[in-house]
């Protein structure tokens, strides 16, 4: 059972347009979310997490969107860069458990110039 | 420089013949855990840790062992590997009250 689904494989956006990357959870015991951005051949790096006491976190061109009701959150880039071009998986931890985080299946982002 | 190691990088194995991939963090870290990538299912977490000899199962535990006898290593442990664990697998740490993992570069790891 997935509990946190990422129903999009992949996304292809134009250079300067905005990307939304979405992600829907199952479990209401989730109370914070990560995103991480994944290149090839190399392991998932960090970019920008959310409490569920928000509805939004920004970080530069990165802003996270969390619907609890909903059960979904949404990562928007604005603008798109080239170098934006990679996986990204949502991932989503309870509030006791801070060593275990289930991931979603990911999404392949493609920037095109 | 901070980092999460893990060796090797690429391994193509047999059936049954056991296997240990290390993992090695320099951040003193409490947290790690152990990952597997497949196509389709995103990342799975395997086992993590909370410190020396504290470990748990994460959702897909069948088949791996961990130890953590040391704070910076956590060896992931295939006793008798099967085909259906050809995978990439990815080691993870985390301090103690922070959310951000860091994770090393990756083994592939292919069971004939």
């Amino acid at each position: 059972d997935q509990q946190v689904k990422q129903n999009s494989p992949s996304l292809s956006v134009q250079e300067g347009r905005i990307s939304i990357l979405n992600c829907d959870y199952t479990n209401s015991m989730f109370d914070y979310f990560l995103w991480y951005k994944k290149y090839p051949a190399e392991g998932p790096t960090f970019l920008i997490s959310i409490s569920s006491i928000k509805d939004k976190n920004e970080d530069g061109r990165f802003t996270v969107f969390l619907n609890k009701s909903a059960k979904h959150l949404s990562l928007h880039i604005v603008p798109s860069q080239p170098g934006d071009s990679a996986v990204y998986f949502c991932a989503a931890r309870t509030g006791t458990s801070y060593g275990k985080l289930t991931f979603g299946q990911g999404t392949i982002l493609t920037v095109h110039p | 420089e901070a980092q999460v190691t893990q060796n090797p990088r690429y391994l193509i194995t047999v059936t049954g013949k056991k296997l240990t991939v290390t993992c090695s963090q320099n951040m003193n870290h409490e947290y790690m855990s152990w990952y597997r990538q497949d196509p389709g299912l995103g990342l799975r977490q395997i086992y993590y840790s909370m410190n020396v000899e504290v470990t748990d199962k994460g959702d897909v535990p069948e088949g791996y062992k961990v130890s953590r006898k040391e704070k910076r290593n956590f060896p992931l442990i295939l006793e008798s590997p099967s085909p259906n664990q050809t995978s990439l697998y990815f080691c993870a740490s985390q301090a103690q009250g922070r959310d951000t993992q860091y994770f090393g570069p990756g083994t592939r790891l292919t069971v004939l």
